[in-house]
């Protein structure tokens, strides 16, 4: 079946630091990948998506490219900030009737 | 505009009690979605509905049980509330013509039950 994996966290940076946000996922054909993030006491919200491969998402400074062969769409940002401190998930889905299949989410805190 | 409300955004009741919490979304999207996330953030999908007639519909206990009398609007209804049903519930809507397969999430209801 359809699945996707995260790194574990919690992951605490300092501020301006480089993240990576290891995604990878596991479906037949052809879906669309989407990062969404959850800030504190808030809903989810799209970060950026790609709907097929070598797409690049971008958003916010936020970047993820969809790489169907290691089948991965890993999130990164170059410079954080301490306003960037979520929970980040990873998401696929395959046509508009299918489930979204959401990652664990990956808690960032970003520390001045 | 707020794009999915939800009410309440906080309910705390008592085991057995019923309890109902509200969705409504004015984005025009003819998909919404119910969710639940638990203490360690894992979302779970529970419910779809497209254009009122359910669509998906988890591995619920079915003392759960959606209802949407209209496109904009999906209410879930919990019978015999248990101490594990505490958690957030999300509601989120999605517009599928458009192709775009996001989902636009509500700021959720934490619901508690002692």
């Amino acid at each position: 079946g359809n699945s996707v994996t995260q790194m574990e966290g919690p992951v605490t940076l300092s501020e301006e630091a480089f993240l990576t946000i290891n995604c990878t996922y596991t479906a037949t054909g052809y879906p669309s990948l989407f990062w969404y993030v959850q800030y504190p006491g808030e809903g989810l919200q799209l970060l950026l998506k790609a709907t097929k491969a070598d797409d690049k998402g971008s958003n916010k400074g936020f970047e993820a490219t969809y790489r169907k062969e290691t089948t991965s769409f890993h999130l990164e940002k170059g410079s954080v900030q301490v306003s960037d401190s979520a929970v980040y998930f990873c998401a696929l889905m395959k046509t508009s009737y299918d489930k979204v299949i959401f990652g664990p989410g990956t808690s960032l805190s970003v520390i001045p | 505009d707020t794009a999915v409300s939800q009410t309440p955004k906080y309910l705390v009741t008592q085991m057995g009690n019923d309890k109902s919490i509200k969705c409504e979304q004015n984005l025009g999207h003819d998909t919404m979605y119910w969710y639940k996330q638990d203490s360690k953030k894992f979302l779970k999908i529970m419910f779809s509905y497209n254009n009122k007639e359910l669509i998906i519909n988890e591995t619920v206990p079915n003392r759960f049980s959606p209802k949407s009398p209209d496109k904009a609007h999906l209410n879930l209804h919990i019978n015999s509330l248990e101490l594990g049903d505490s958690a957030v519930y999300f509601c989120a809507s999605s517009q599928e013509w458009r192709k775009t397969y996001e989902q636009y999430f509500g700021p959720g209801t934490r619901l508690t039950v002692t």
